[in-house]
């Protein structure tokens, strides 16, 4: 799996937008950008994963550049409950890899009123 | 649907000691997979099963081990428990792209 380099830690205004990066400039084609977060004492929880395209859900956006080196998430207004570790995943998808998933250090997001 | 969940949700064990811990999947959900989280070394990867068959493993000792049975309910299993072992267990189920987290169990060993 590609490795993924992120900020330790990163702080947003409640109500603004966090952007959170994420290089990978070793990804290879087959492999597709992943997004977690844990709630201090929680399980991770998923967010939102990418091939190429950008794509948006009900949590946060995730737009990659052309060349595919790096990804960043977006969530669109932060609240004081976005306060979290953020991982950036790389790797080949669930039916070729199965659930294995490789964590790093994260990036802790820090929301403040 | 109810979540991922794990039992116990708390233990204290002696060094020396083992313990198994149990973790019930989605509903529908084949694969399950196990994480240790430790202040130092973070989320790690241990195993994961589908279809009652370990898939992937990480790297961990051979004390640390797990199974899958048909009802997709997994059990890890620690032998000879070690200080170090005192962590966040958590398991996660999948049917696809997503993993859905449990609470996680907290073992301290003592």
């Amino acid at each position: 799996d590609a490795k993924t380099t992120q900020p330790p830690s990163m702080d947003c205004a409640e109500g603004r937008a966090a952007n959170l990066p994420c290089n990978h400039s070793t990804i290879s084609g087959n492999e597709y950008v992943y997004w977690y977060r844990q709630i201090h004492s929680q399980g991770p929880q998923y967010i939102i994963h990418g091939l190429k395209n950008n794509e948006t859900n009900e949590m946060a956006s995730l737009i990659i550049t052309e060349d595919r080196k790096s990804s960043t998430l977006i969530l669109p207004h932060a609240t004081l409950r976005d306060t979290a570790v953020y991982y950036c995943i790389v790797r080949v998808n669930f039916y070729n890899q199965g659930g294995k998933l490789i964590f790093g250090q994260g990036t802790e997001l820090s929301v403040k009123p | 649907k109810a979540g991922v969940t794990q039992t116990p949700r708390y233990l204290i064990k002696t060094r020396g000691q083992q313990v198994t811990l149990s973790c019930s999947p989605i509903s529908g959900h084949r694969s399950v997979s196990w994480y240790q989280q430790t202040p130092g070394q973070g989320l790690q990867f241990l195993f994961e099963y589908f279809s009652e068959t370990q898939r992937n493993k990480g790297n961990f000792p051979g004390r640390f081990s797990g199974r899958q049975f048909s009802n997709s309910r997994s059990e890890m299993n620690v032998s000879t428990l070690e200080l170090g072992d005192s962590a966040l267990y958590l398991c996660a189920s999948s049917s696809g792209h997503e993993q859905y987290f449990g609470p996680g169990t907290r073992l301290t060993v003592t």
